[in-house]
């Protein structure tokens, strides 16, 4: 079956822009995660959701970030006012309640 | 503060070449410890979950075994495709789906 998606699957973007990071997940799983990876470094948490409702935010590490799961299926990362520290992989995962999460192939990010 | 650290950073094994990669964690409450595998350029493949120390799980030239502070990932007779970075994680910060992560151990396997 279908694994996690996420598009776009490079982006590059200027200081400063906008940008949305779009993640699919398997179909019936209730559970969606996203993490941000760098270089030579394990996943690190952002934020978690429970169907619609974003259960754990703790992750983000600052008002730019923002992720939204409106009909509890397809979510979007938002991250306003990009910086160059910004760039990095991002990882969306989904599961079945809190069971094994299943990661899609990410989103690099690279703000110049 | 919970933590999960991996060693060693880099193996480099020949072809049949059987070694462990470990992962040591202080995490309070243990609620799951699990094991991936990172290919270059694609996102962590699920492999194991350990929920309680004892518990060992097989899949192919991979053994996975965990005890009360640290788990152990064992590879018998290893092949070139087995090259990967293989990542540890465990539940933290005493909930049942934050995964923290260690830096991982990249494997390169030569034939």
């Amino acid at each position: 079956g279908a694994g996690v998606s996420q598009t776009p699957s490079n982006k590059v973007t200027e200081k400063g822009k906008y940008v949305e990071l779009r993640c699919d997940p398997i179909s019936g799983h209730t559970a969606l995660y996203w993490y941000r990876q760098s270089l030579g470094q394990g996943p690190e948490f952002l934020i978690y959701f429970q169907g619609t409702g974003a259960a754990d935010d703790s992750g983000l590490p600052n008002d730019r970030f923002f992720a939204v799961r409106p009909e509890g299926s397809v979510s979007t990362l938002k991250i306003q006012r990009t910086e160059r520290g910004d760039s990095a992989v991002y990882l969306c995962a989904s599961s079945v309640q809190n069971n094994e999460q299943f990661f899609g192939p990410g989103t690099r990010l690279t703000v110049l | 503060e919970d933590q999960v650290t991996q060693s060693p950073e880099a193996l480099r094994l020949q072809e049949g070449e059987s070694s462990s990669l470990n992962c040591s964690y202080t995490v309070s409450g243990l609620r799951g410890l699990f094991w991936y595998r990172q290919d270059p350029g694609k996102g962590p493949e699920f492999l194991f979950t350990l929920y309680s120390a004892g518990e060992e799980k097989e899949k192919e030239r991979l053994k996975a075994t965990l005890t009360k502070k640290e788990s152990f990932l064992h590879i018998t007779a290893p092949k070139p495709e087995d090259s990967a970075t293989y990542l540890c994680a465990c539940h933290s910060g005493g909930s049942n789906y934050k995964l923290t992560f260690g830096k991982g151990t990249l494997l390169t396997v030569n034939p």
